[in-house]
């Protein structure tokens, strides 16, 4: 399976405590992008890497969210002090995009990972 | 900031052809694209648009017109299996988006 994989798919928490979410783009797509879903809504943009560089963080992401990117790979995505309005669908997108193309381009979303706050 | 609007619910019968609004107040546009999601699954790609006119995939047609702001999302002989959302999206840079509220899309037989 050569798409975007996240893991895990689901994850149950209480309140407060922290959760680690795992995001392997495609291999060769350099843009990687995190976005949360309630139901009901559409996909709102989180953060999104230029290779291991974050360029962006939305106002969405409070001080509890952190995105790392370490080696232009994969993400994690950490929530600290997880509230119950955590509580929504997590999905990573990658993409490529080539330099001097400002263009939109396909993403390729992964399955995301549900987050449950309790 | 950024807002798009599109319908909550279309119905249509299989078959038939249904096409989907959407508008959008933007800064930055780049282009319209359209995702579809069945529940619990993953937002799809279906097409996009960066210029106006009309691109056409298989069955899947997508229109712009960035002087109206405004896009469409043709669906043509729907089957059962188009039944799902579906997310207009504007691209305010390569790759980052904003996305509609999402149109669920009903095909009964």
């Amino acid at each position: 399976d050569t798409g975007v994989s996240q893991d895990p798919r689901h994850k149950i928490t209480k309140r407060g405590q922290n959760v680690t979410f795992r995001c392997d783009p495609i291999s060769e797509h350099n843009r990687l992008y995190w976005y949360r879903q309630t139901l009901g809504q559409g996909p709102e943009f989180l953060t999104y890497f230029q290779n291991e560089a974050q360029l962006e963080k939305s106002r969405l992401l409070s001080d509890r969210f952190s995105a790392e990117r370490p080696k232009g790979s994969f993400s994690t995505l950490e929530i600290q002090r997880t509230e119950q309005g955590d509580s929504a669908m997590y999905l990573c997108a990658s993409s490529l995009v080539v330099t001097g193309q400002v263009k939109m381009t396909e993403a390729f979303f992964g399955q995301g990972t549900r987050l449950t706050v309790v | 900031g950024q807002s798009l609007e599109q319908p909550s619910e279309v119905t249509a019968v299989e078959g038939a052809i249904v096409q989907i609004n959407c508008t959008y107040q933007t800064s930055g546009f780049y282009g319209l694209s359209w995702y579809q999601q069945h529940d619990g699954g993953a937002p799809t790609f279906l097409s996009y648009n960066a210029l106006d006119g009309l691109e056409e995939t298989g069955r899947f047609s997508s229109f712009l017109s960035r002087s109206d702001s405004y896009g469409y999302l043709l669906l043509q002989e729907l089957q059962m299996k188009d039944s799902a959302s579906y997310f207009c999206a504007v691209g305010l840079e390569a790759g980052k988006s904003t996305f509609g509220d999402g149109t669920t899309l009903t095909v009964k037989p």
